[in-house]
């Protein structure tokens, strides 16, 4: 299973909401990553875990919070957002991190923030 | 701040003739990857290269790695309707991924 999924697909919150994104990889990967996307520009990296932990946090406004309860599993956790935070995000797995590695993209969440 | 950059921002081309994206970055990296992200889609891996001049083909793409590790670039050969999309280059630079802004390829009617 070489596959990265995410739920949900679409999203559209309030700026009160509160609401989660998952991702789920079952190849075994140490690294998981979240990335922002806009529309026309690269990804930007958010944070990353290695080996469940996190290891970089990008200055990330706190109003999203990651989580990794296993090594399977990233969440994140989303709370009083703006509507400059809707974009796509996007969920990704390496097999380490310790020198980035192929990448696995899930399909990302698309996020509107009204 | 380290920097890659990914020229040119958008190809036109007819379908058959050759695409080409460049990048440059302002750091020796360690690697360099590349990515393709279709429409509506998510960034797929296409190819890691590692070595100082390295060149490796994939059927019509062919990768490159300068001597220098600070450039990089794609060839597409005969470009094909399933070539749409956006292509990436990411580089490998004391632990950070620095991608670069991407190269869209557009195939003319």
């Amino acid at each position: 299973d070489t596959e990265v999924t995410q739920t949900p697909k679409h999203l559209v919150m309030g700026m009160t909401n509160k609401k989660s994104l998952k991702c789920e990889q079952h190849m075994g990967h140490r690294a998981m990553y979240w990335y922002k996307q806009k529309a026309k520009k690269p990804p930007e990296l958010m944070f990353v875990y290695s080996y469940e932990k996190l290891s970089i946090n990008e200055s990330v406004p706190s109003r999203f919070s990651p989580e990794c309860p296993n090594s399977s599993l990233l969440n994140l956790h989303l709370h009083a957002l703006q509507p400059e935070d809707s974009a796509l995000y996007l969920c990704a797995s390496s097999q380490f991190w310790t020198r980035y590695g192929e990448q696995f993209f899930g399909p990302g969440t698309r996020l509107t923030v009204l | 701040g380290q920097q890659v950059m990914q020229i040119p921002q958008y190809q036109h081309v007819q379908e058959g003739e050759d695409f080409t994206t460049y990048c440059n970055s302002s750091t020796t990296l360690s690697n360099i990857q590349w990515y393709k992200q279709r429409p509506g889609g998510h960034p797929v891996f296409l190819i890691q290269l590692v070595k100082s001049g390295e060149v490796k083909k994939q059927k019509r793409l062919t990768f490159q790695f300068g001597e220098a590790k600070k450039n990089s670039s794609l060839h597409i050969t005969a470009t094909q309707t399933t070539d749409v999309g956006t292509y990436f280059c990411a580089g490998d630079s004391n632990y950070q991924l620095i991608w670069g802004a991407g190269t869209k390829l557009i195939i003319k009617p």
